[in-house]
């Protein structure tokens, strides 16, 4: 069964750190990219960030509002990715998904990825 | 700037049929877009991918009540024979040069 776990959510103060783990089972974690979505509480799902597979250079892009304060990075030797979470705001504050990414594309050259996995999340409240 | 724009609600009977609409931004009219559904206090789950043409691939389990189709810059997701469990939240999601982005979802309530 495919399955991808998030882990390492907890209370923090403002300025801190914290860093999620997602654990994933069932597939080739290297062949897939991964993203990290999260939800704050009561609005819609935003992206956050996402880490290419090693196959296509593995690349990383984060949303501009995380930019410079959180790191994605992956073991594809222990199936995990995670998400390094510095300078942390009270607008943090949300359930952060692990999704895995599956690649889509044209003859033509189009390709685009798609989440067609996902966590359950694991809570981050960032307080005082 | 590429953008995905739902409608925040939309509601129909038990048993009845809906449509949910989700429009690119211009300029992005040919894009592929991912369907998700998110039931309260749940995490997402993958519905399908649809391409401009219409076609679409469901995810595992998706029941065949669940399709997909598109008109120009215009992405649909049709649910028949509602049942209380597709009571949810449900999210477009597609795919730029270097980010992802989500529409801003469209809550369905079953009436």
């Amino acid at each position: 069964e495919v399955q991808v776990v998030e882990s390492g959510g907890g209370l923090v103060q403002p300025g801190r750190s914290l860093r999620l783990s997602c654990t994933t089972s069932g597939f080739t974690f290297g062949d897939y990219a991964m993203s990290w979505v999260r939800q704050a509480p009561g609005k819609g799902l935003e992206w956050v960030g996402f880490i290419r597979s090693k196959i296509y250079g593995g690349a990383i892009e984060y949303a501009a509002s995380v930019k410079g304060r959180f790191t994605i990075s992956r073991d594809d030797s222990k199936s995990i990715a995670y998400l390094q979470m510095d300078s942390l705001k009270t607008e943090d504050t949300a359930v952060y998904y692990c999704a895995r990414d599956k690649l889509g594309g044209n003859p033509d050259g189009y390709y685009y990825y798609y989440m067609d996995v996902w966590g359950k999340g694991t809570t981050v409240t960032v307080s005082s | 700037q590429l953008v995905l724009t739902q409608s925040p609600s939309a509601s129909a009977s038990l048993g009845a049929s809906v449509k949910l609409t989700c429009t690119l931004s211009s300029g992005h009219s040919s894009y592929a877009i991912a369907w998700h559904q998110q039931q309260p206090e749940k995490g997402p789950r993958y519905l399908m991918i649809l391409s401009t043409d219409g076609s679409h691939t469901k995810g595992d389990g998706i029941p065949d009540r669940f399709s997909g189709s598109s008109s120009g810059a215009e992405r649909y997701l049709s649910i028949s024979s509602l049942q209380s469990e597709d009571e949810a939240d449900y999210y477009c999601q597609t795919w730029g040069t270097g980010i992802q982005v989500f529409g801003g979802g469209t809550k369905l309530t079953v009436l």
